[in-house]
Formats: structure tokens, sequence, C-alpha cells
């Protein structure tokens, strides 16, 4: 497997709060991506960084802000929660660009609730 | 552009019986194609992928694919269903240059007893 963690798996926040979710590698990829799973629409790229300090928009990046100060962690932040943004947040990882054939790796998964 | 169909949300089949789950793609550059699969409460895992070469490719836990361009399909098989492959299944295409890996909605794999 992959050498990537999520943290927290599991966490609860109430509407108007900042939460900041962490996504760390061991295996030196350059790419790192941001995506939600919520039912009936699979996954959607939030961000993803294509080394450090270098981030990009994906395609529902709106409330959502990242940074990348090292190559092996990836920070994903809402800046003031709301409800629309309980998911599964997944971090994955690739040695070349997304659009090529390297395959992503996932993490396993931080599951966010805002009440 | 790019987009996936995964036609089925749901499917439902008996151990031991055929599992066809339904891929279409669309692509303007050639594509790279791949099925993850996603037990509960875990991370996406990779069953197969096709890049290049032969279109017919074989993955883990004997599921393949094959890449039929003619009618931008990728279904996914295994001839006899166990029990241990029921999860949620995801078709996902990505084409060179364009940076970005677009997932289907995935299909939920049922398997009864």
């Amino acid at each position: 497997d992959a050498g990537i963690t999520q943290s927290p798996r599991h966490k609860v926040t109430e509407t108007g709060t900042p939460v900041t979710l962490r996504c760390h590698q061991t295996e030196n990829h350059r790419y790192m991506y941001w995506y939600r799973q919520d039912p009936g629409h699979g996954l959607r790229l939030i961000h993803y960084s294509y080394g450090v300090k270098d981030t990009d928009k994906g395609e529902v990046s709106d409330g959502y802000s990242v940074s990348r100060s090292k190559t092996e962690d990836f920070l994903l932040t809402l800046e003031s929660a709301t409800s629309s943004q309980t998911s599964v947040y997944f971090c994955a990882i690739s040695e070349s660009p997304a659009g090529g054939p390297d395959t992503q790796y996932f993490g396993p998964g931080t599951r966010l609730t805002v009440l | 552009a790019q987009s996936v169909t995964q036609l089925g949300s749901h499917v439902s089949v008996s151990e031991g019986a055929l599992v066809l789950l339904r891929c279409n793609y669309s692509s303007s550059v050639p594509p790279y194609l791949f099925w993850y699969v996603q037990y509960p409460n875990q991370g996406l895992q990779l069953l197969l992928k096709y890049t290049t070469g032969a279109t017919l490719v074989k993955g883990i836990n004997g599921f393949e694919a094959e890449f039929k361009k003619s009618e931008t399909s990728f279904h996914l098989t295994k001839p006899s269903a166990h029990m241990s492959d029921a999860a949620e299944y995801f078709c996902a295409v990505s084409g060179v240059s364009n940076y970005k890996l677009t997932f289907g909605k995935g299909t939920l794999l049922t398997v009864n007893p």
C-alpha cells in the first residue's frame, strides 16, 4: 500500500468554524490531490498540487483553500465550514500528472460532518 | 472535455455468476482508462488500467476489462462473482496533457449467496 495517511479520520464541527485536513505521504510523489466523495456524485476534484507551493483549483474549489509547504504534506482548509461541505474527503498522490498513465493512490479518507 | 458514464448505480449478482459493470467514456484525446474499487469505509484501490497496447487488460482479483475504441467503452468483467467482490466500483478516464482524472459516479456491486 502507498504510504498515505490522512488526519483526522473523523471530525464533527459546527457551521462557521475553520477546519484543516491533513494529508501526509512517504512516497515522495510530486503530485497530490484532494477529492470529495458524495453519494451520486462519485469523486470530484477540489484542488491539486504539482510541487511545493504550486497548487491549482479543481472543479469544486469554492470554499476551500490548500497549502503545500513540504513535499510530503498537503493541507486542505475550509475557512468557514458549511453543511454542504459535509462529505468524505480523500487525498491522492501520483508520480506524474493526472493526465498521464500513472496510477493515483488514495488515502483512507476523512469523514467530515458539519452541523 | 472528458466524461464517464457508468450504467447502473447498483448491480446485484449471485455468487458464482458473471459480473459485468459498464463504463462508457468521452474524451477528445486518446484516453487512459482506470477501474478502482472501494470497500466499505476504505479508500480507492486500483483494479486495472488501460494505457496503450493490448486492449484486454487483466487486473487483480480475477477482473478484466476491454478497451473498445469504436464503442467508447471500458466494461469490467469477472467470470464468477465471490462474496468478497461486494464493493463500489469506479471507472475513471484521463487524457494526455489535460492533467485531470475524471470519475464516474460509481456502481455498487452486491453479491448474493
